[in-house]
C-alpha cells in the first residue's frame, strides 16, 4: 500500500549544528507535503509545507527539499537549538479531495547542549 | 486565538463504556478530521468531514462514530470501549485551497492539543 516513512528514527545533534531529517514517500500521485513538529504531550505543529511543483522552500531557519525523482523529502534546520528537540513527522496528501494526510512514523531530534 | 479545541484532555474508560470526544474549531474551516496516535507511531485517520452534514471513514474507523451537525463541531463517539482504543486522539481542521499554485501555510491542517484515552 501507499506509505510515508522516515530513514532515521532518532537524530542526535549538537546545539548550533545543522540538522537534516529525511523522509521517503511511495505515492507518486501525492501533490502536497507538510513537516510537523510534535513536542511531548502536544499536538503536531505545522513547520513548513511544499507542493509537488516545487523543489525547495525556505522558512525561518528551516528548508524543505523535495526530490520527486526518488520520492524523497527532507527538512533542514539551521543552527539547531534545544527548543528544536521534538519528534518530526512528514505527511503527504494521497487524496486531495478529502484533504487528509498520511503520516510517517516520525524522527526524534535530540539536541545536545 | 482558540483554533481547534478538544475535550477532555484525559480520560480513563472501562471496557464496554461509551464516551464522546468533543472537538470545535473557530476558523470556519470546512474540513475536519479525527486522528489517533499510538505510542511511537504516526497519526492514523479515523474519520473526516468535508462540511456540515457530510462524514466519511478514514483508515481506522471501526469502533467509532462521528457527526457533523455544524461547521464548528465534530464529535467522535466511542460506543463500546476496548483496550485497543487506548491512544491519543487528535482533532484537526483545514480550509479549502490546496488546488492553487501558491503554497500557503493558511491552507494546512491545524491540530488540537490531543485527548489521552485509556481503556482498562
Amino acid at each position: 500500500g501507499e506509505s510515508v516513512g522516515l530513514h532515521l528514527p532518532t537524530l542526535s545533534v549538537q546545539e548550533g549544528d545543522n540538522s537534516i531529517i529525511n523522509c521517503a514517500y511511495s505515492n507518486s500521485a501525492s501533490d502536497y507535503f507538510i513537516w510537523y513538529k510534535q513536542e511531548s504531550g502536544k499536538g503536531p505543529q505545522f513547520i513548513i509545507d511544499i507542493r509537488s511543483n516545487m523543489d525547495k522552500r525556505q522558512g525561518q531557519r528551516v528548508t524543505v527539499l523535495l526530490n520527486k525523482t526518488v520520492k524523497h523529502l527532507s527538512l533542514q534546520i539551521a543552527a539547531t537549538q534545544p527548543g528544536d528537540s521534538a519528534v518530526y513527522f512528514c505527511a503527504e496528501t494521497v487524496d486531495t479531495g478529502r484533504r487528509a494526510l498520511t503520516f510517517g512514523s516520525g524522527t526524534r531530534l535530540q539536541v545536545q547542549p | 486565538n482558540a483554533g481547534v479545541t478538544q475535550t477532555p484532555k484525559f480520560r480513563i474508560l472501562k471496557i464496554g463504556q461509551s464516551m464522546t470526544l468533543q472537538c470545535t474549531q473557530d476558523m470556519n474551516h470546512n474540513y475536519m478530521y479525527w486522528y489517533r496516535q499510538d505510542p511511537g507511531m504516526g497519526l492514523k485517520l479515523i474519520y473526516y468531514s468535508v462540511g456540515a452534514g457530510i462524514t466519511d471513514k478514514g483508515e481506522v474507523p471501526n469502533g467509532y462514530n462521528v457527526s457533523r451537525s455544524t461547521t464548528e463541531d465534530f464529535p467522535l463517539r466511542l460506543e463500546l470501549a476496548a483496550p485497543s482504543q487506548t491512544s491519543v486522539y487528535f482533532c484537526a481542521s483545514s480550509s479549502l485551497g490546496w488546488t492553487g499554485t501558491t503554497v500557503s501555510s493558511g491552507n494546512t491542517i491545524y491540530f488540537g492539543e490531543g485527548s489521552w484515552l485509556t481503556v482498562v
